[in-house]
């Protein structure tokens, strides 16, 4: 079956360390998002893209890095540079950005915990 | 600044009964409208959307409303039943092809429902 695997479930990380969330798909999609969501906050963009090697900044992109190498794949890095990085993590894609009348596939999301 | 604003952060309503939630933009580039629903833990699965071009969509118990003049959308559940409990996000987004930069769904914050037997 098609899907978004995002992996692991939960993740905990002691302060000060740099931590690498997965998110692979295999619905041959050409866009990738990556949200977080927070109690009361919604779901907020941290990073897109649109295709392969190409990447933007979301609305909180401070703190948080991407890359884009395989049209599967679009990890996300949390780095010690983000300041309260204990959220849940959504990965999504979509078929492609000029047929956006398909919304995005979700993944099951990533807790993560900083500790 | 908010685009997509969801008022009701929680709605209860009795099993069997109808559920509304709604849904309110201020971007007049908004085009296409999208319902996800979401259980704890997991990621928002897709629900129902509408275009601008209707007022009315409908897929089984699930009907959604938009009246642009007001800028504003429903999302209709009847009848309710508590599998429906969780948090419904309404989305939106601009045209494809409006050159925004590209295409990108802004959620509102969400509306938490509780289906009561």
């Amino acid at each position: 079956d098609g899907g978004i695997t995002q992996s692991p479930k939960y993740l905990f990380r002691k302060e000060g360390q740099n931590v690498t969330l997965s998110c692979e798909q295999n619905l041959n999609h050409d866009a990738m998002y990556w949200y977080r969501q927070d109690p009361g906050q919604g779901l907020r963009l941290i990073y897109y893209s649109q295709i392969v090697n190409d990447f933007q900044k979301g609305d909180i992109a401070e703190g948080y890095s991407v890359s884009r190498e395989k049209k599967e794949s679009f990890p996300l890095t949390v780095t010690s540079a983000q300041k309260n990085p204990t959220a849940f993590y959504l990965c999504a894609s979509m078929e492609g950005w000029d047929r956006g009348l398909l919304g995005y596939t979700f993944g099951s999301g990533t807790r993560l915990t900083v500790v | 600044d908010q685009q997509v604003k969801q008022n009701s952060p929680s709605l209860s309503v009795q099993e069997g009964r109808i559920s509304i939630l709604n849904c309110d933009y201020t971007n007049s580039m908004f085009d296409y409208f999208l319902w996800y629903k979401k259980y704890p833990a997991e990621g928002p699965t897709f629900l129902i959307s509408i275009s601008s071009i209707k007022d009315k969509n409908e897929d089984g118990r699930f009907t959604v409303f938009l009246n642009k003049s007001a800028k504003h959308l429903s999302l209709h559940i009847v009848p309710s039943q508590p599998g429906d409990s969780a948090v419904y996000f309404c989305a939106a987004s601009p045209p494809a092809y409006s050159g925004a930069g590209s295409y990108q769904l802004t959620f509102g914050k969400g509306t938490k429902l509780s289906v009561i037997p």
